[in-house]
């Protein structure tokens, strides 16, 4: 069963529009970790944020914020204001407590396009 | 600078061949990963080792090999026996190798292709 689930393949924004990147997860445990990672066209995923299954305050930074509702199981994430360079694949990632070994379960990610 | 080092950036393999995929990190980190990642997908587990001289196989470890002689190495073998080798491969370093909080760092990756 596919334990992370990002059902948007692909977006396609105006710049300076609002954007969310939808996430949602299965899991059994109650102790683990979630993340985001951006992929731009150079290849390398660059580590965006984790956020752990005790800690559902949102948070910001700068354009980008984030969302965790346990209650439906989802980890979203908002760009604000996006720009050409936020054009990237964005991937969402689970970490389980239990048997995982600190390994992270990947959502098939969503490819966002910002044009000018 | 630190960071993970992939190379090279393209490589190409011929009918029969075993090639392997190199990965250096600088971080000290004591664990190390191989991804594999085809278009439209995931990035699914290929091996994995969280200390020297000692690695596990992912989800998809059929058809590739590793070692983990050097703490700052580990090198991936695509042998002939993975028969559909064309993807785009990434390799990742962790300082905190069984802890769920583990945050995993990437290299630049290496685009395999198939002659």
């Amino acid at each position: 069963a596919q334990k992370v689930t990002q059902a948007q393949t692909e977006i396609s924004v105006v710049e300076k529009e609002d954007v969310t990147l939808d996430c949602v997860y299965e899991t059994r445990d109650t102790t683990y970790y979630l993340f985001w990672y951006k992929q731009p066209p150079s290849g390398e995923l660059v580590f965006l944020i984790r956020r752990n299954s005790f800690d559902e305050q949102n948070e910001i930074s700068g354009r980008y914020s984030w969302n965790f509702q346990k209650s439906t199981s989802s980890f979203n994430f908002t760009i604000t204001a996006s720009q050409v360079v936020d054009s990237a694949v964005y991937f969402c990632a689970l970490s389980e407590a239990l048997g995982s070994q600190g390994n992270l379960i990947f959502g098939k990610g969503t490819k966002l396009s910002v044009k000018p | 600078d630190g960071g993970i080092t992939q190379s090279p950036k393209y490589l190409f393999r011929k009918e029969g061949q075993n090639v392997t995929l190199s990965c250096e990190q600088n971080l000290n980190h004591d664990a190390m990963y191989w991804y594999r990642q085809d278009p439209g997908q995931g990035l699914r587990l290929i091996y994995y080792s969280q200390i020297v001289n000692d690695f596990q196989k992912g989800d998809i470890a059929e058809g590739y090999s590793v070692s983990r002689e050097k703490k700052e190495s580990f090198p991936l073998t695509v042998t002939s026996a993975q028969k559909n080798p064309t993807a785009f491969y990434l390799c990742a370093s962790s300082q905190e190798p069984t802890e769920p909080k583990n945050i995993q760092y990437f290299g630049a990756g290496t685009r395999l292709s198939v002659l």
